[in-house]
């Protein structure tokens, strides 16, 4: 089946360092992906809509420049945290939905980031 | 705005027992309603879907009924097993959001044989 890859699955940084986080569809183009982050017992929070050749759409209280995606191809998309900070501690979980129909959104196994 | 209520847990039930995991949700329009499961170190899984009223949803066993009438998309098993100790999460997608999915918190569930 359609197969979402993520990496890296965990990562620990120091403070002030950038991750770049990379979520690419195996077996499917995607124009269209999203970058979900979850805390402990938290839901999903969506964080950001990454669209191949464009801008990502930000929600709401993401900065954006903290938070930088570049979706180059149609089977990648990145996520680079910036000027890490202990705050930004998380589960990041990025999805991709499949340019051939109204199929479900596919998930990565998600990246535990960890920054000191 | 869009939201998702489901129970808290952890829930702890014994094998071949039978499960509910309530969900609620607060939309305009008709929404799309969503279980993904997470099984311990993997990706979200779709579960099933419904994507109008009183459809029914099922998949291994799990379903669920969108009842527009009482907003909820309540997930029901008759009998669990081991292998269904995993996160649920209720989801839901409006055409007004685009593609997103609109997340609950996640259940916790824990089978013991």
């Amino acid at each position: 089946g359609a197969v979402v890859s993520q990496h890296p699955s965990w990562v620990i940084c120091k403070s002030g360092t950038s991750v770049k986080i990379e979520c690419r569809s195996l077996d499917f183009q995607a124009t269209t992906m999203f970058w979900y982050r979850q805390f402990p017992k938290q839901s999903l929070m969506l964080m950001a809509t990454s669209n191949e050749g464009s801008k990502a759409t930000y929600e709401q209280g993401v900065e954006k420049d903290k938070f930088l995606i570049n979706h180059a191809s149609l089977t990648l998309s990145t996520l680079t945290v910036t000027s890490a900070h202990p705050e930004d501690s998380s589960f990041y979980i990025c999805s991709a939905r499949d340019d051939r129909g109204d199929s479900p959104l596919h998930f990565g196994n998600g990246t535990r980031l960890t920054v000191t | 705005g869009d939201s998702v209520t489901q129970m808290e847990g952890p829930v702890t039930l014994s094998e071949e027992a039978f499960l509910t995991i309530n969900c609620t949700y607060t939309a305009t329009g008709y929404p799309s309603l969503f279980w993904y499961v997470q099984y311990p170190g993997e990706g979200l899984q779709l579960l099933l879907k419904a994507t109008k009223a009183d459809d029914k949803g099922s998949n291994k066993g799990f379903e669920a009924t969108y009842r527009k009438e009482t907003t909820s998309f309540h997930l029901e098993k008759g009998s669990v097993q081991v292998s269904d100790s995993a996160v649920y999460f209720c989801a839901l997608k409006n055409s007004n959001s685009g593609y997103a999915l609109n997340f609950g918190k996640g259940t916790s569930l824990l089978v013991t044989p």
